[in-house]
């Protein structure tokens, strides 16, 4: 299995409403990493984990909040998002002692806020 | 600031000819990586191609080759026999050794039509 798997696709959602975006690897990959990207303009960090432990925070405001429960799975959890927060959230995987060398991308999730 | 610059918002080529997306970047490391990464409208990045530093061998993937000046910092990628598949944002990134909090930092891309 070379894949980065998120889930949902796409999601729309309320201002008010909590949602958890999904992203799975099975390459043995021990960091994970998530990164926002508007339309037309290149990724941004905005986590990264290294053997599921949070290793970088790019100053991300508190209503995203990323969790990494075992080394397979990293989820981004939702909560009171602004319409400026609507992007392709994309996650990648690389092994963790080479970085930028090997990373694996998902296709990522749309998220429009309403 | 570390940067990485894609001069050309938009380029255009026709099928079956040869196309040179480029590049800049800006280090004070002497070991790094650079990137050559694809996303076509299904969104996902696809790495195309990718040069470790010290290598002074340019390197090639099928109908995909890079030129890497290192001392001038320059890293452009050449597309050759062009398809319709290869129409996609580019983007160049460059990333440090050391391991997963060595960022992977982006130029603001290139998007590149294939005209039939």
């Amino acid at each position: 299995d070379t894949e980065v798997t998120q889930t949902p696709k796409h999601l729309v959602m309320g201002m008010t409403n909590k949602k958890s975006l999904k992203c799975e690897q099975h390459m043995g990959h021990r960091a994970m990493y998530w990164y926002k990207q508007k339309a037309k303009k290149p990724p941004e960090l905005m986590f990264v984990y290294s053997y599921e432990k949070l290793s970088i925070n790019e100053s991300v405001p508190s209503r995203f909040s990323p969790e990494c429960p075992n080394s397979s799975l990293l989820n981004l959890h939702l909560h009171a998002l602004q319409p400026e927060d609507s992007a392709l959230y994309l996650c990648a995987s690389s092994q963790a002692d080479r970085g930028p060398y090997g990373y694996t991308f998902g296709s990522g999730t749309r998220l429009t806020v309403v | 600031a570390q940067t990485v610059t894609q001069s050309q918002p938009e380029m255009s080529v026709q099928e079956a000819e040869t196309v040179t997306l480029s590049c800049t970047y800006d280090t004070s490391e002497s070991d790094y990586y650079l990137f050559w990464y694809k996303q076509p409208p299904s969104r996902q990045m696809i790495l195309v191609i990718r040069q470790e530093a010290y290598k002074q061998q340019n390197a090639t993937e099928n109908r995909f080759s890079v030129n890497f000046q290192k001392a001038a910092k320059s890293f452009s990628l050449k597309i050759s026999d062009s398809q319709l598949g290869d129409a996609a944002m580019y983007f160049c990134a460059r990333g440090g050794y050391g391991g997963a909090t060595n960022k992977l930092i982006f130029g603001t891309g290139t998007l590149l039509a294939v005209q039939p």
